[in-house]
């Protein structure tokens, strides 16, 4: 079965410093990867996926990920924080089972210094 | 195209009784996924309904069920709630056509609050 850590539980970060949310899975294959976000009150709301191909995926609000298979890791990045990105955020994976499925990490706060 | 919709948006129950969440998917998804979000568990998957049949079930007591319409709209429903059923719950649906896994849109939520 698969997992996920997401091993900080709330992180700090001043406005216009750059931001790196970690996230290692555990998946006997080559898993699905997302990020999401998920505002106070608010549903999720997809920032990118991995599915196969460039381990560097793009994603929307100017963040990024990198799927590095040697570490298990699905880590997003942001190169300048704004005080809106002050959220939740959650790695998910799925399996390649066709089924919809997605296992959640127990998710990262973000939080956003002036 | 529209958004993953979910009625209502809040909800007060007492233990005991039974609730019906429902959820319409962004059209064309004909795939519906129900997630449990609580501070103490996180975000559980309950069940995935594709062409109106179920073919996931996460861990939950049979008290969870859910259903799926020709139109794929999906309603969950909770019998004799309990106080831990307090929770989000979260409705997703995906384009996917059976064979293989794709990105789910998460609906706003139901917040169930049981007293």
């Amino acid at each position: 079965a698969q997992s996920v850590t997401q091993p900080d539980i709330h992180i700090t970060v001043s406005e216009g410093a750059s931001l790196e949310l970690r996230c290692n899975y555990s998946y006997g294959a080559t898993p699905y990867l997302f990020w999401y976000v998920q505002s106070p009150g608010q549903g999720l709301q997809l920032l990118l996926k991995y599915f196969s191909g460039d381990t560097l995926v793009q994603g929307i609000k100017g963040f990024e990920a990198e799927f590095k298979r040697s570490q298990s890791s699905f880590n997003l990045r942001k190169p300048s924080v704004h005080w809106s990105d002050a959220a939740e955020y959650f790695c998910a994976v799925g399996a390649r089972t066709g089924f919809q499925k997605l296992v959640f990490g127990t998710g990262t706060r973000l939080l956003v210094s002036p | 195209k529209a958004g993953v919709t979910q009625t209502p948006r809040y909800l007060i129950k007492t233990r005991g009784q039974q609730v019906t969440l429902s959820c319409s998917p962004i059209s064309g998804h004909r795939s519906v996924s129900w997630y449990q979000q609580t501070p103490g568990q996180g975000l559980q998957f309950l069940f995935e309904y594709f062409s109106e049949t179920q073919r996931n079930k996460g861990n939950f007591p049979g008290r969870f069920s859910g259903r799926q319409f020709s139109n794929s709209r999906s309603e969950m429903n909770v019998s004799t709630l309990e106080l831990g059923d307090s929770a989000l719950y979260l409705c997703a649906s995906s384009p996917s056509t059976g064979g293989d896994i794709y990105e789910q849109y998460f609906g706003p939520g139901t917040r169930l609050t049981v007293t």
